[in-house]
């Protein structure tokens, strides 16, 4: 069981948007930074968002991020087939003194 | 360019030990601590620890499940980070990924995969 919980998957078709939920706690999201990672299987995790909203050099502005008390969300617009992959949110936990990860959603382009 | 290559991976019996290496390159190592990351087959990311910067302390934090046995240290001169893992238990086996900790992992490795089993 995750300390972050996310959707085990979701859906859309091509050029749509998605978006992609994390609902923590005072103790790690709603008093720390929200940061998310895309894995594609078989590769290591990469960094899309981190400080709740900001996107690495890089990372296309189709991808967004944002925080709301203790949860937040993670946006990706114009969805294209190559988007197909793993998608995890983390956090600080200052209770547990440990970065904590959601279980990853899965995301399908139809 | 950024590069973390983990090694010393394999197949360990239970309750052995193994201890993995995270050489990086191509940034000021000792200016960033340095975190490790499992995932077991088929699961999802799970935190393992890391070191901080000798600049912040050279301390470490583990995760409950690790803690105890598992110790994390660093080589600024070599600069590589490593994972010593004790009393290895079936449940250890995952991909272990080291990732530059700026607090966000903006680089990681390629993975090094680690099976306990008898």
């Amino acid at each position: 069981q995750s300390v972050l919980t996310q959707p085990p998957s979701v859906s859309a078709a091509p050029g749509q948007k998605v978006t992609i939920s994390c609902s923590g706690s005072s103790s790690n999201i709603g008093n720390n930074y929200v940061f998310w990672y895309q894995q594609f299987p078989g590769t290591a995790p990469k960094l899309l968002i981190y400080e709740n909203n900001k996107r690495p050099s890089g990372i296309p502005d189709r991808f967004s991020g944002s925080k709301s008390g203790t949860s937040a969300t993670l946006g990706i617009t114009g969805l294209q087939t190559g988007d197909e992959a793993d998608y995890y949110c983390g956090s600080w936990d200052r209770s547990l003194s440990a970065v904590v990860f959601g279980g990853g959603t899965k995301l399908t382009v139809l | 360019e950024v590069q973390l290559v983990e090694s010393g991976g394999g197949l360990v019996q239970p309750g052995r030990s193994l201890r993995l290496s995270c050489t990086a390159s191509g940034f000021i190592f000792g200016d960033y601590a340095m975190s490790w990351v499992r995932q077991a087959p088929g699961k999802g990311l799970e935190w393992v620890g890391f070191i901080r910067s000798k600049a912040s302390g050279g301390t470490t934090d583990y995760a409950a499940s690790v803690k105890g046995r598992f110790i994390i240290s660093r080589d600024d001169s070599k600069t590589i980070a490593y994972l010593q893992m004790n009393s290895l238990k079936t449940e250890d086996t995952a991909v272990y990924y080291c990732a530059r900790d700026g607090p966000w992992y903006d680089y990681w490795g390629q993975g090094t995969l680690v099976t306990v089993s008898s």
